[in-house]
This record gives C-alpha cells, structure tokens and sequence, in this order.
C-alpha cells in the first residue's frame, strides 16, 4: 500500500459526459501528478502540482483540467468524454516539487467510455 | 524530443536464471533514471533509481547501469524468482520549461514472466 487513494476504482460512462476522479496523496506530500496508462500510449505524464499550484505541464488535453485543493487532495475533470479517453488514471504523489523525489502512485481508476 | 526506448516488450526466463531490459534516451541532459514494477492490478511502484553521477548501483538482486555517453541505461535482475513477473518501466526526467520544471517520460514498458 504505497498510502496514496484514488476514488473511484473503476468508472463507466458514455460520451460527452464529464466525470471526476479524485486523489488523496500520502500524508507529508506537496506534489501531486496524474498520469494516463492505455495499452497503445504506455504511461503518459499529465500534470503536477505541488502545493496547490500547477507545477508542471505534460500531454494533457484542453477538455481536461485539474486542481490541489487546501488539504492537498487533487481532482481530475475529464469533460467531453471520447472513446478514447478509456485508460487507467493513475495518481502519484511526492514530497518536494521536482521531478528527482521518489512518486508514489494510487491503484488507479478505471475509465470506461461507452 | 521526449523520448524514452524500451526492449524488450515481453520477456520470458527460468526461474533462477538472469532477466536483462534496457532502455535508451534522447535527452543528454536527463540525470535521472528511475525503474518501477507494476503488478497486475496495482500502480508502478519505485524499485531503484540512479542518477547521472553513478555508472552502476546494486540493491540485493536488482542492480541498474548506466551508460550517459551512449544515452542507455539497464536493469538487471539476478537469481529471478516467480514474484518477479510483473510490468517493468523505465523513465527519464526531462526538463520542459524554461523554469526548469521537469517531468518523467515511461518507456513503453517490459511484460516479464518468471517459468518455474
């Protein structure tokens, strides 16, 4: 258990609905990443912030957004949902703001675009 | 660009027999290297690392090396056992803004089957 939750663990939906997923890093993090992971695309950097502002920008689309709150817990918003959106959504987690510290990533969430 | 090559995509050893995967960069200016396992179910979990200072680092029957000149680095896992059958990934920081802000870009990962 690497401390890191993610809630849902598993997410059906159809297209052009908008869902949220939702990640509490471990206890002492600053930093919060998300990933994407589909069979053809690997793992793919999204985004990261690290106390509470974005600190790093990867692929991420412009139909998804993503905020640190206060208590440091991050959400994902996935909107216009596409086929191709389905992938596992991973949440990490680190101390510092640089990418050397060691992330810890959640299980992950399923999404399923019908 | 970004990139981070992986071979090979599946690997299949004896159990007790050494399993080899390596990995290559595009950036000279990544300096560091982390290798995580992933198991059916779970996320990527860190099992060692090694930063540009370092040519080799060992930690029990996993050990990395690395190689900047040639932009390669490998794990190597010794004495392979059936709890060492998982997904494997390299990654490579790079750096993506004038900031200096960095990002860790996955090779496309390793499927490793331990026969026992």
């Amino acid at each position: 258990d690497s401390g890191v939750t993610q809630t849902p663990k598993h997410l059906i939906t159809a297209t052009g609905q908008r869902v949220t997923l939702r990640c509490s890093p471990r206890s002492g993090d600053l930093s919060v990443y998300w990933y994407q992971q589909s069979l053809d695309q690997g793992l793919q950097f999204l985004i990261q912030y690290y106390n509470g502002e974005e600190r790093a920008k990867g692929n991420i689309l412009e139909r998804f957004s993503a905020q640190q709150f206060p208590d440091l817990h991050s959400e994902l918003n996935l909107s216009s949902l596409e086929l191709g959106d389905s992938a596992l959504y991973f949440c990490a987690s680190s101390v510092g703001a640089g990418a050397l510290y060691e992330q810890y990533f959640g299980p992950g969430t399923r999404l399923t675009v019908t | 660009g970004e990139n981070v090559e992986q071979h090979p995509s599946t690997l299949s050893v004896q159990e007790g027999d050494s399993a080899v995967i390596k990995c290559t960069y595009s950036d000279s200016a990544s300096n560091y290297f982390p290798w995580y396992k992933q198991e059916l179910g779970k996320g990527p979990q860190l099992i060692i690392d090694i930063r540009s200072n370092v040519g080799e680092k060992k930690d029990q029957r996993i050990a990395v090396t690395l190689n900047k000149t040639a932009k390669h680095f490998s794990l190597h896992i010794t004495e392979t056992q059936p709890e060492d059958s998982a997904v494997y990934f390299c990654a490579a920081i790079f750096v993506i803004s004038n900031f200096g802000n960095e990002k860790l870009t996955f090779g496309t990962g390793t499927r490793l089957t331990i026969i026992p």
